[in-house]
């Protein structure tokens, strides 16, 4: 599995967007880029995932550069109820290989 | 609501005690991961379990065991507790045969302390 590396930490302020980049340099042809968030004693929650190019959902939108050594994922204009963990995990999609490795996570602090 | 539900919530116990924790999958999914996630860092996966076989193996000793029913639900068992066990065990469902083995559906976790 493809090592990732992202801040430990980031503030921003409510109403802002948020940008977190993940750097996965070993990243295979067969993986997909894949963001979790997590809240204290929770488990974590699946906020989107990407190929290439860029996704959006409700939630977020994920940057990919055709390169695919690195990702970004994109919170527009987040509240105080987004101070979580965010965790950016690569992998294989093909069922081969299942177990996700997650890093530390970036921990974002929303300030009001 | 991911639909996955662990119990119990919170345990206890004393070192060199046994532990068995419960995880029931979402619904429609067959495939059970358990990880362990001490405080501050991120889950690191213990095990997976699919079609009651233990499919992959992190690295964890022999201590941690588990089991996956019929029904697709699952359990986690650990023996010979060391106050290093003290962590959120998380179980995550997913639907492997759909291909998303990716999108994993986290329960909320046991918290277990060790003392």
């Amino acid at each position: 599995l493809a090592k990732t590396t992202q801040p430990i930490s980031m503030d921003s302020y409510e109403g802002q967007e948020v940008n977190i980049t993940c750097s996965h340099n070993n990243i295979a042809t067969n993986d997909y880029i894949t963001w979790y968030q997590q809240f204290p004693s929770q488990g974590p929650r699946f906020i989107i995932q990407g190929y290439k190019t860029k996704v959006t959902n409700e939630v977020a939108s994920l940057f990919i550069p055709a390169d695919r050594k690195s990702s970004t994922l994109s919170l527009p204009r987040v509240s105080l109820s987004d101070t979580a963990v965010y965790y950016c995990l690569v992998g294989d999609m093909s069922g081969r290989d299942d177990k996700i490795i997650f890093g530390k996570g970036t921990r974002l602090h929303i300030l009001p | 609501d991911a639909g996955v539900t662990q119990s119990p919530t919170h345990l206890i116990k004393t070192r060199g005690q046994q532990v068995t924790l419960r995880c029931s999958p979402k619904s429609g999914h067959d495939t059970v991961s358990w990880y362990q996630q001490a405080l501050g860092q991120g889950p690191q996966f213990i095990f997976q379990y699919y079609e009651e076989e233990e499919r992959q193996r992190g690295n964890f000793p022999d201590r941690f065991s588990g089991h996956q029913f019929p029904n697709y639900s699952s359990e986690l068992n650990v023996n010979a507790l060391l106050l290093g066990d003290s962590a959120l065990y998380l179980c995550a469902s997913s639907l492997v045969s759909a291909g998303e083995s990716y999108e994993q559906y986290f329960g909320p976790g046991t918290r277990l302390t060790v003392t």
